[in-house]
């Protein structure tokens, strides 16, 4: 299993739900991310796991939780966004944290509409 | 701040042209350059991943070049298919426990 898979593809909120962002992947990798990005900008990183332990976190909102049960598992839980919080969130792994001559593996994102 | 700048912005080519892109990035402390592809509602895929000045890959028709003295590197495709259409973005890793970088991405569209 080469994949990172995520879900649900889509996904629209009101501002009052709590809503959760599901990622996976089977290939061993240790380090996991979340990243943001708004329609013609580039993906912006919001959250770091290395080894299961949150790494780095740049300045999200805690409307943003970010959660890794186990080493193939990342959630990203939701609750109280914005209609400015509508956009594609992508999950990727890499297979060790701090060895960037590795490519990331990325999900295809779920696309979020808060309404 | 670290900036990483990717031109052009777009291109429009023809079936069977050759293009090239530029991606720009701080000169000191080089660690890695990074290059996706992106297809519209599909993953980013890593094409390259590049460490050494002087560095040259090849997959296929791609290739990409690096210069970690000057801070660019180039990304060349020989003669675009309509396949080849896609946003290409490089990245730049920085600091610790692996922070990347992206450009804003240069959005290839190739006509049959």
């Amino acid at each position: 299993d080469t994949e990172v898979t995520q879900t649900p593809k889509h996904l629209v909120m009101g501002m009052t739900n709590k809503k959760s962002l599901k990622c996976e992947q089977h290939m061993g990798h240790r380090a996991m991310y979340w990243y943001k990005q708004k329609a013609k900008k580039p993906p912006e990183l919001m959250f770091v796991y290395s080894y299961e332990k949150l790494s780095i976190n740049e300045s999200v909102p805690s409307r943003f939780s970010p959660e890794c049960p186990n080493s193939s598992l990342l959630n990203l839980h939701l609750h109280a966004l914005q209609p400015e919080d509508s956009a594609l969130y992508l999950c990727a792994s890499s297979q060790f944290p701090g060895q960037e001559n590795y490519g990331y593996t990325f999900g295809s994102g779920t696309r979020l509409t808060v309404v | 701040i670290l900036n990483v700048e990717q031109s052009p912005q777009s291109l429009h080519v023809q079936e069977g042209d050759s293009t090239n892109f530029t991606c720009s990035f701080p000169s000191s402390n080089f660690y890695a350059l990074h290059w996706y592809r992106w297809e519209t509602a599909k993953s980013p895929e890593a094409l390259f991943v590049m460490t050494l000045n002087g560095d040259e890959k090849k997959k296929g028709r791609i290739s990409a070049t690096l210069n970690t003295k000057e801070g660019y590197s180039y990304l060349y495709i020989k003669g675009s298919q309509p396949e080849d259409s896609a946003t290409y973005l490089c990245a730049f890793p920085t600091g610790a426990n692996s922070k990347l970088t992206f450009g804003k991405g240069i959005t290839l569209s190739v006509r049959p």
